[in-house]
């Protein structure tokens, strides 16, 4: 089935620390892919997104993600996390046969020690 | 304004009583989408507006759901006869123009609890 997997439900990393958020996707063909952050009380905000191209992505607040192809992964990193990076982070998809719906993981809360 | 907005913020309901939920995209934008987030889960596409075409329904989980959208502006989610697994975060998000390179940009949500 279509599905976008999450596998880490809670991460928790000490601030200064480098960060990996996993995502894997599982569709016929590559689709276009997303990573979104929410903070307690507020709407998603769009980090970055992978269309083709270069598979390393730069996004805002410092975030990069890789696309691998032979995974079929999305893995966002951040070499050095801030206190304000804690958040709940989803990775989500627009299918190759779809022109606007985007289809969600469950999330990644990321907690940041002092 | 700036960004997306919605109202209520918060709104608690009995159960079997109806609940509207509004949205206000950013101006100039013509695709507006509702999505609806369950409590630690990811985001579940309800419906979609797109200018003047007809609207995608595919997402909307029961009758009791509708939304309504007038030109390229306000939309409303109504939800008739709750029930508690109604029970979630309503997200509204807009984008210029529909397509799959489009961003999403989301409002702040309402978060429905029905009793």
């Amino acid at each position: 089935a279509q599905s976008v997997t999450q596998p880490d439900i809670h991460i928790t990393v000490s601030e200064g620390a480098s960060l990996e958020l996993r995502c894997n996707y599982s569709y016929g063909a590559t689709p276009y892919l997303f990573w979104y952050v929410q903070s307690p009380g507020q709407g998603l905000q769009l980090l970055l997104k992978y269309f083709s191209g270069d598979t390393l992505v730069q996004g805002i607040k410092g975030f990069e993600a890789e696309f691998k192809r032979s995974q079929s992964s999305f893995n966002l990193r951040k070499p050095s996390v801030h206190w304000s990076d804690a958040a709940e982070y989803f990775c989500a998809v627009v299918p190759w046969d779809s022109s606007y719906k985007l289809i969600f993981g469950s999330g990644t809360r990321l907690l940041v020690r002092p | 304004g700036a960004g997306v907005s919605q109202s209520p913020s918060n709104k608690v309901t009995e159960k079997g009583k109806d609940v509207e939920l509004r949205c206000d995209p950013i101006s100039g934008h013509t695709a507006l989408y509702w999505y609806r987030q369950r409590l630690g889960q990811g985001l579940e596409f309800l419906i979609y507006f797109q200018g003047n075409s007809a609207p995608d329904k595919s997402g909307l989980p029961s009758d009791r759901f509708s939304a309504e959208r007038t030109g390229e502006s306000v939309s409303t989610l109504t939800i008739q006869r709750t029930q508690q697994e109604d029970s979630a975060v309503y997200l509204c998000a807009s984008s210029s123009h529909g397509g799959r390179e489009d961003t999403q940009y989301f409002g702040p949500g309402t978060r429905l609890t029905v009793l």
